[in-house]
């Protein structure tokens, strides 16, 4: 069975500081992996996918970069936090193909004070 | 661009009522359609997966109804309970790998 880790849970960070979050699939090959982004109370806002290692398609502009050093794992960062950025990242996978469902992660809440 | 259009935002209905969500969608080339359920502060859980040449689909509990012509996609809890209680999502997706969810729909059952 696939399973979806995301790391940190929770994380509270200072306006300018950096971020990493991170998310890693097991039991599947190759999948396709997102990066979605949830304000409080609000909808999901894709902000990244990929279909393979290394290459990383980005589908909103946030002030954020994703990477996808190997086949299993996905990481979402920046440089420098903006109150906005505050909300709640999910992480997801998807077998090829446009007919398959999405599976989330558990998220991860960031708070930028 | 593709949107999604959810109503009501909020729902409120009693132990055992049904409960209706409904999203409209623009895109004529959408072919497959997601419902998800998002309990407070968790993540989001598949509820059911909808191709465009199915009309009805049956889960625990809840159908799905989807009308082409409309480009109306409902979920309908048939006997609503306080474990119902949570933020629903539809999400739809053409040939791409784009999936544009709906604002959703945070449905409360009274006991």
């Amino acid at each position: 069975a696939q399973t979806i880790h995301q790391w940190p849970v929770a994380e509270i960070k200072a306006v300018g500081s950096p971020l990493s979050l991170g998310c890693t699939i097991k039991g599947k090959s190759s999948p396709n992996l997102y990066w979605y982004w949830q304000a409080t109370g609000g909808t999901l806002q894709q902000l990244f996918y990929s279909i393979t290692v290394g290459q990383v398609e980005s589908v909103v502009q946030l002030n954020l970069s994703a990477s996808r050093p190997k086949d299993d794992q996905f990481i979402l960062s920046t440089e420098k936090l903006l109150l906005s950025h505050s909300g709640f990242y999910l992480c997801a996978w998807s077998s090829t193909g446009a007919n398959t469902e999405v599976f989330f992660g558990k998220g991860t809440r960031l708070t930028v004070v | 661009g593709e949107q999604v259009e959810q109503r009501p935002p909020h729902l409120s209905v009693r132990e055992g009522d049904s409960a209706v969500i409904t999203c409209t969608y623009t895109d004529p080339n959408s072919y497959y359609f997601f419902w998800y359920k998002q309990e407070p502060g968790a993540s989001l859980q598949l509820l059911m997966k909808v191709f465009s040449s199915t009309e009805i689909n049956e889960g625990q509990g809840f159908t799905v109804l989807l009308n082409k012509k409309d480009k109306r996609l409902s979920l309908n809890l048939t006997a609503a309970h306080p474990g119902d209680s949570a933020a629903y999502f539809c999400a739809e997706r053409g040939n791409t790998r784009k999936l544009i969810f709906g604002l959703g729909t945070t449905l409360q059952v009274q006991p």
